[in-house]
């Protein structure tokens, strides 16, 4: 396994278009986020599933956005009507439950990432 | 709200001197606490975690204690190197449930030879 991949690494689009980002976890994670990181700040989280489930959405995560995990494995990320200031990196990560216990996460492993450019 | 927050940045320092970044967090429940970093056009990368109080996460040279009387978990290196320039990410993710990871704002390190 390569680790968590994210496709495109790069995406420049006009206002008003729609744009889909794809990311392949790691093959056995069965946890996969979505996260947000504009220049200068910490990823901000926007969505999380748990096999194909999305059991929570970050209020960042408007009505534009849309996420989705259809067999449990690859996730899309579906952005409408972009905005200039949806400009940002899109990352992707992967976890799984530490064998065990749920009392000690692992951390993520994450994707290299898209970068979208809304001109 | 679970939160983090880390020293800001840049910190500029010469190659072989002692590093250090501070980084504080909520104590709500009982975090996992976390070291990221991101080196110039890469993804993040795990550095090292904590998992409980009074447990060191070490990797690479870099550490940080996990200290629930003052709430921190500042990371250190002895003697940093030009290769260690990144931005380094403190977090946090709740024990139980689907451990989400809140993230500091990141401070960015640059080591001069």
């Amino acid at each position: 396994d390569t680790g968590v991949s994210q496709d495109p690494r790069h995406k420049i689009t006009k206002r008003g278009q729609n744009v889909t980002f794809r990311c392949d976890p790691i093959s056995e994670h069965n946890r996969l986020y979505w996260y947000r990181q504009t220049l200068g700040q910490g990823p901000e989280f926007l969505t999380y599933f748990q096999n194909e489930a999305q059991l929570e959405k970050s209020r960042l995560l408007s009505d534009r956005f849309s996420a989705e995990r259809p067999k449990g494995s690859f996730s899309t990320l579906e952005i409408q009507r972009t905005e200039q200031g949806d400009s940002a990196m899109y990352l992707c990560a992967s976890s799984s439950k530490e064998s065990g216990t749920q009392f000690a996460p692992m951390g993520y492993t994450f994707g290299s990432g898209t970068r979208l450019t809304v001109v | 709200g679970n939160s983090v927050t880390q020293m800001e940045g840049p910190v500029t320092l010469s190659e072989e001197a002692f590093l250090t970044i501070n980084c504080t967090y909520t104590a709500t429940g009982y975090p996992s606490l976390f070291w990221y970093v991101q080196y110039p056009g890469e993804g993040l990368q795990l550095l090292l975690k904590a998992t409980k109080a009074d447990d060191k996460g070490s990797n690479k040279g870099f550490e940080a204690t996990y200290r629930k009387e003052t709430t921190s978990f500042h990371l250190e290196k002895g003697s940093v190197q030009v290769s260690d320039s990144a931005v380094y990410f403190c977090a946090r993710a709740n024990s139980g449930g689907y451990q989400k990871v809140t993230f500091g704002t990141g401070t960015k390190l640059q080591v001069i030879p």
